[in-house]
């Protein structure tokens, strides 16, 4: 059984498009994140969300907005793509209490032509 | 503010030798560490962690790191290299409150050769 899923794994879109990432997890975590891996594999947070309320929001373009619909799934939509959004992201999970282990899906792997 | 430095990029060593990679981390109180690896195109997964207790912590497949905080190092290890070793390896860190963010270190490609 996948812990945390993406999909897509791999988006392909030209500049000025509005697409989505969507992400589940089936481990009963209360708490999600997205990160963005860039081309140099740098790791760096994006948002969280616990319980459905962001509670992480760091400095990036308000192009990007998550949509958590309930505790199992937090979407990431992107409108007007841009060439530098070009990256893997990645969803990930914890639970309060578990000393922060966050478990991380696949990553979906976006290309801006 | 949290920060992690790996040294070393990029760590080359033969198969069967000792695994090193080194992990610092800068914090203004005791941290929760992590070591994750990340195989080609695959998400990250957990190695092991450090939360409280004991400093030697062991790991999956082998590894292990001790958690020095006269040193405010991390360093990862591994008696015996294997080929399927071969990864990115990334230290991270974050502060006990729940539900915040992992700050990474940069990564270490690590490359194991026959």
């Amino acid at each position: 059984d996948t812990a945390v899923s993406q999909t897509p794994k791999y988006l392909v879109t030209q500049m000025g498009n509005d697409k989505s990432i969507k992400c589940e997890q089936n481990l009963g975590h209360d708490t999600m994140y997205w990160y963005k891996q860039d081309s140099k594999k740098f790791l760096k947070i994006m948002f969280s969300y616990n319980n459905k309320e962001l509670i992480i929001n760091e400095t990036v373009p308000n192009r990007f907005s998550p949509k958590s619909p309930d505790k199992a799934h937090l979407n990431l939509h992107i409108n007007s793509l841009e060439l530098g959004d070009s990256a893997v992201y990645f969803c990930a999970s914890s639970q309060r209490g578990h000393k922060n282990e966050q478990f991380f899906g696949p990553g979906t792997r976006l290309t801006v032509l | 503010a949290q920060s992690v430095t790996q040294l070393g990029s990029h760590v080359s060593v033969s198969e069967g030798a000792l695994v090193l990679l080194r992990c610092n981390y800068s914090s203004s109180v005791p941290p929760y560490l992590f070591w994750y690896v990340q195989y080609p195109n695959q998400g990250l997964q957990l190695l092991l962690k450090y939360t409280t207790g004991a400093t030697l912590v062991k790991g999956i497949n082998g590894f292990e790191a001790e958690f020095k905080k006269s040193e405010t190092s991390f360093h990862l290890t591994k008696p015996s290299a294997h080929m399927s070793d071969a990864a990115e390896y990334f230290c991270a860190v974050s502060d006990h409150q729940a539900g915040t963010a992992l700050i990474f270190g940069k990564g270490t490609t690590l490359s194991v050769s026959s």
